[in-house]
């Protein structure tokens, strides 16, 4: 059974264009994660969602756009791709814990975007 | 603003002996911070957390320690293997701020 799951593993595209990255997550957390790792394999956290719930929205472009629909469900919308764009995308999860503190992180495969 | 930083890109070493990696932080110290394997292709994957009133961690061969005082983690593999070889990331969580910030990782390398 996948723990956190992504579609698509891969992603290539043009410039300009609109595309979704789609993450469930089947163990019952609270909380989920994108997160994007460029080509040094710094991984950078975007946004963090609490019970469908915006609680961290790192500088992004608002070109990105999380939607929750529900709480095992986040995925990514990225309108006018770019190619400053290509990188990896992890989603991830995890429970919330005591005092708002987040707990360990599972971390889905992964998503690499080209865009040329 | 907050930095972490982890002392090298790569580290080289021989099968059986103690890896050791650092993790340096500035301001201020995180509530907790984690260690995460990752393999090539593939997502991080957990391994320990230390709290901020912790001072050491162990989990088989992997031990971790914090010292708020230095800002620094220590990540030690003891007797380690080939098996071992991965990038090792560590992370730091500010409960306040609900702020999550991961390092760039440590590519080890155990050579047989």
């Amino acid at each position: 059974d996948t723990a956190v799951s992504q579609t698509p593993k891969y992603l290539v595209t043009q410039m300009g264009n609109d595309k979704s990255i789609k993450c469930e997550q089947n163990l019952g957390h609270d909380t989920m994660y994108w997160y994007k790792q460029d080509s040094k394999k710094f991984l950078k956290i975007m946004f963090s969602y609490n019970n469908k719930e915006l609680i961290i929205n790192e500088t992004v472009p608002n070109r990105f756009s999380p939607k929750s629909p529900d709480k095992a469900h986040l995925n990514l919308h990225i309108n006018s791709l770019e190619l400053g764009d290509s990188a990896v995308y992890f989603c991830a999860s995890s429970h919330r814990g005591t005092s708002g503190r987040a707990r360990e992180q599972f971390f889905g495969p992964g998503t690499r975007l080209t865009v040329l | 603003s907050q930095k972490i930083e982890q002392n090298s890109e790569a580290l080289n070493i021989q099968e059986g002996k103690t890896a050791t990696l650092t993790c340096n932080y500035t301001n201020y110290s995180p509530a907790y911070l984690q260690w995460y394997r990752q393999d090539p292709g593939r997502g991080p994957v957990f391994l320990l957390l230390i709290r901020e009133n912790e001072k050491e961690k162990r989990k088989e061969r992997l031990k971790v320690t914090f010292d708020t005082t230095l800002k620094q983690s220590l990540f030690h593999i003891t007797a380690s293997q080939p098996a071992d070889s991965a990038t090792y990331l560590c992370a730091l969580f500010y409960s306040s701020a609900s702020k999550i910030i991961f390092g760039s990782g440590t590519r080890l390398s155990i050579r047989p």
